[in-house]
This record gives structure tokens, C-alpha cells and sequence, in this order.
């Protein structure tokens, strides 16, 4: 089974300011990863599907980056909008889903 | 714009199966396009995927749930259904159903979920 790690579990930050979040997969899962916004009492979002294509509607704020094992999504410039719960997920397991443990975005 | 929706008992008694149904509007469930999903999200806590299924009625489950999930598709109706037996206080949880995008030009498992349904609280409690 691939496991999905994703760092930090949390983190603080202000409104302006640019937050990366990392999801590492335990083998290499190509660019078969997915990245999605959660807030509170919502369902999730699709932010970046392929590891770095923009969803339709996605402000280009947030961004993708990585293949293989190692995964990054990145917000330039935090609004306040996007204090969330980020999780990643990967689709390289022919239609068996894994998704990473969340980081949570929150107010500094 | 498709549309999913939940529905079924926010109560179910341990031992007993757990049913819920996801009716999807304003697209087709029969599209060759799509997988369907079932996710879960107990309170607090991330995100499981419990199973996909086809127009076709072809399944792929969760490992760690296989025996214990079944899912069904019903075309005529544009529904898929989810049936979780023998459950405990752990699956206590928040149920998604999803569309799976299956983008098989971009390789071939380039696959997402997108759109979500709303979620259902479903309490396992006696």
C-alpha cells in the first residue's frame, strides 16, 4: 500500500504571507497526486489535480510542484480565504485512493 | 453543473449495516468518463476513501474495508449506493460520495475526485 505523509501538520501563518505545504509518498508515484482544500463543516475542494494543473476556478495563488516521491503545494500570497485544512492525494495505485493526514492552515 | 447528494439513516446500531445512497444530478452517471466514490471523514479526523464503482458495475475497494463494503450502481435511477456491514463506533463518520475524473490522456492514472457531495453524519450509537 503507498502511504502518504504530508508536512507540518499544521502551521500559522498572516494574511500576505507565502505557506508551502509538502506531501511525500512512501514509492514513487509518478505526478499521480492531487491537492484539496477542506473547510470547516465543507466538503473538499480539488485545488491541483496531476501534481501542477490548476483546477478550473482555482485562483493562481496556489500552485503545485513535485513528481515521483516528493510534493509541494504553495500559496504566493495567503488570503484570508484560504485558512483551511490542505490534504493531498494519489491516484498511481490503479483506482486505489490514498490521501495524506491534512495541514491545517490557520491564523497567526 | 453535476451535482451530488447523500442521503440516507444518520443512526446505525453496532452490528448493523450502514446504507447510504448518492443521487447525482444535472449530468449522467452512465458517462465513460467517471469512477464514482464513497469517502469518509470521522470527527476530527482525515479523509478515507472506501470504494469507487462504474456505470458498468465494476468495483474498487479499500483494502482495509474490502470485506465489509459493498457498492452498487442503479443507471435508471442515477444513484450508487454504499453498504458498510457489521459496523462499530469507528465508522462513526462523515460520508462523501464523489465523481472520480478519469483524465486517462494524461496517463493512465491521471484520476481525481471532483465534484463532491455536501457529506452526511452518519452516528454509529445503540
Amino acid at each position: 500500500d503507498i502511504q502518504m505523509t504530508q508536512s507540518p501538520s499544521s502551521l500559522s501563518a498572516s494574511v500576505g504571507d507565502r505557506v508551502t505545504i509538502t506531501c511525500r509518498a512512501s514509492q514513487s508515484i509518478s505526478s499521480y497526486l492531487n491537492w484539496y482544500q477542506q473547510k470547516p463543516g465543507k466538503a473538499p475542494k480539488l485545488l491541483i489535480y496531476a501534481a501542477s494543473s490548476l483546477q478550473s476556478g482555482v485562483p493562481s495563488r496556489f500552485s503545485g510542484s513535485g513528481s515521483g516521491t516528493d510534493f509541494t503545494l504553495t500559496i504566493s500570497s495567503l488570503q484570508p480565504e484560504d485558512f483551511a485544512t490542505y490534504y493531498c492525494q494519489q491516484s498511481y495505485s490503479t483506482l486505489i485512493f490514498t490521501f495524506g493526514p491534512g495541514t491545517k492552515v490557520d491564523i497567526k | 453543473q453535476l451535482q451530488l447528494q447523500e442521503s440516507g439513516p444518520g443512526l446505525v446500531k453496532p452490528s448493523e449495516t450502514l446504507s447510504l445512497t448518492c443521487t447525482v444530478s444535472g449530468g449522467s452517471i452512465s458517462s465513460s468518463s467517471y469512477y464514482w466514490g464513497w469517502i469518509r471523514q470521522p470527527p476530527g479526523k482525515g479523509l478515507e476513501w472506501i470504494g469507487s464503482i462504474y456505470y458498468s458495475g465494476s468495483t474498487y475497494y479499500n483494502p482495509s474495508l474490502k470485506s465489509r463494503v459493498t457498492i452498487s450502481v442503479d443507471t435508471s435511477k442515477n444513484q450508487f449506493s454504499l453498504k458498510l456491514s457489521s459496523v462499530t463506533a469507528a465508522d462513526t463518520a462523515v460520508y462523501y460520495c464523489a465523481r472520480i475524473v478519469i483524465a486517462a490522456r494524461r496517463g493512465p492514472n491521471t484520476n481525481w475526485f471532483d465534484p463532491w457531495g455536501q457529506g452526511t453524519l452518519v452516528t454509529v450509537s445503540s
